[in-house]
């Protein structure tokens, strides 16, 4: 049961560079999120999805793209990646979009931008 | 806006003893979820225990339950027996009743536990 993919794992980018992190569910969910974490930050939402072809922003959506055109996957866009973008960013998912409906969470990607 | 506080950056227990951390929150609102959720070295997100404010019986899985005080706002987690597994940081974590454009998980700085032999 492979839940919530996320890859890579690891990624070091210079300023500038773009790329995409992948996220790929096989659980049917409709809601999709992505978040990053910051030392002494917690988690923070950054865009998430209700279904397939809506997308929404969250806290910190500034230098970040997503798309959403199967209920599986949902990449996130780094269009220029900016010293301040290095973090850990999770993928979660769950059934609904209501709160009684349980996040599962990706293992997370650790990127590094110099 | 709703806020999550974890005022304990790090706390430290003896294996076999029973260690609370602290989870304070801000909220207007009458029904919402709230988590708690551990992040071990392999930087997982595992959730560890979920409490629904509309309902008064204290959450409890195994080792691990709360105190919920709704009118204080507060939202503590107690872990009995802890093993040297329990080592991690752990988010205390907030979630609207409703979906839509609401429907996020708010969470706390964290708090890191560290287990002693």
């Amino acid at each position: 049961n492979a839940g919530v993919t996320q890859t890579p794992k690891f990624q070091v980018l210079k300023t500038g560079q773009s790329m995409t992190l992948q996220c790929a569910q096989d659980m049917n969910h409709e809601y999709m999120s992505w978040y990053r974490q910051d030392p002494g930050m917690g988690l923070r939402l950054i865009h998430y999805s209700v279904g397939a072809g809506i997308t929404d922003q969250g806290e910190v959506p500034n230098g970040y793209n997503v798309s959403r055109s199967t209920t599986e996957d949902f990449p996130l866009r780094l269009l220029s990646a900016a010293p301040s973008q290095t973090s850990v960013y999770f993928c979660a998912s769950s059934p609904g979009e209501n709160g009684n409906s349980p996040l599962h969470f990706g293992n997370g990607t650790r990127l590094t931008v110099t | 806006a709703q806020t999550v506080t974890q005022s304990q950056p790090e706390m430290s227990v003896q294996e076999a003893e029973t260690v609370t951390l602290s989870c304070t929150y801000d909220t207007s609102e009458s029904d919402y979820y709230l988590f708690w959720y551990k992040q071990p070295p392999s930087r997982q997100m595992i959730l560890v225990i979920r409490q629904e404010a509309y309902k008064q019986q204290n959450a409890t899985e195994n080792r691990f339950s709360v105190n919920f005080q709704k009118a204080a706002k507060s939202f503590s987690l107690k872990i009995s027996d802890s093993q040297l597994g329990d080592a991690a940081m752990y988010f205390c974590a907030y979630r609207p009743y409703y979906g839509g454009a609401t429907n996020k998980l708010i969470f706390g700085t964290g708090t890191l536990l560290a287990v002693q032999p």
